[in-house]
């Protein structure tokens, strides 16, 4: 499967500290994206990063991406309960615009 | 604007009606999206629209009717649904299908009961 296999499945942090899911896949890719999601609701895309990036920033998130491990890694700092979500990663194989979705990570955020 | 608004928010249906998810964008986007998800389940591809033409059919049962009347909208008909069809059921729009154009934009998603 091109599935992305996230981890940990759930994670659960104190306000203050950050939080890291990790995101691998199994082919080649042509982005990876990812994305939060509320509970029950739509997606909101956090950041795209292409297969010849190495790592990318905005605000308090930082991803990076080892094509030659087949993984990437998001970085949450300084976490607000705010954060508490679910965080999928999204693998871009092709220029056909399939993108399949990893099996989230579950991040608590206690205030 | 931003935002892509998708209607009914909730739906309820036996299983021998016949209704229609809704999916509109206005920010000129040439790529539409329909998702399935189930709970604690992440999202998984249906179709994918190009330009207005069908470019991803992920081999849906054919009780799920995409369409795409012009470039903002995206409809989903359904027909004789199972009860198994309830889920959360997303729309997403982006600039186009390649890599660097594709971060898409969701919509809050229709939550389908079938009965």
């Amino acid at each position: 499967s091109q599935q992305g296999e996230e981890d940990p499945q759930a994670l659960s942090i104190q306000e203050g500290e950050n939080a890291t899911m990790n995101c691998s896949y199994k082919t080649s890719i042509n982005n990876l994206q990812w994305y939060r999601q509320n509970s029950g609701r739509g997606l909101v895309h956090l950041i795209l990063i292409r297969s010849n990036e190495r790592e990318k920033h905005s605000g308090r998130l930082r991803v990076t991406l080892d094509t030659s491990k087949k993984s990437s890694s998001l970085l949450i700092t300084a976490s607000r309960a705010a954060d508490t979500a679910s965080y999928f990663c999204a693998i871009l194989t092709s220029n056909a615009g399939k993108s399949t979705f990893g099996d989230g990570t579950t991040l608590t955020v206690k205030p | 604007d931003t935002e892509v608004t998708q209607t009914p928010k909730h739906l309820v249906m036996g299983m021998t009606n016949k209704k229609s998810l809704k999916c509109e964008q206005h920010m000129g986007h040439r790529a539409m999206y329909w998702y399935k998800q189930k709970a604690k389940k992440p999202p998984e591809l249906m179709f994918v629209y190009s330009y207005e033409k069908l470019s991803i059919n992920e081999s849906v049962p054919s009780r799920f009717s995409p369409e795409c009347p012009n470039s903002s909208l995206l409809n989903l008909h359904l027909h004789a649904l199972q009860p198994e069809d309830s889920a959360l059921y997303l729309c997403a729009s982006s600039q186009g299908i390649r890599g660097p154009y594709n971060e898409q934009f969701f919509g809050p998603g229709t939550r389908l009961t079938v009965l």
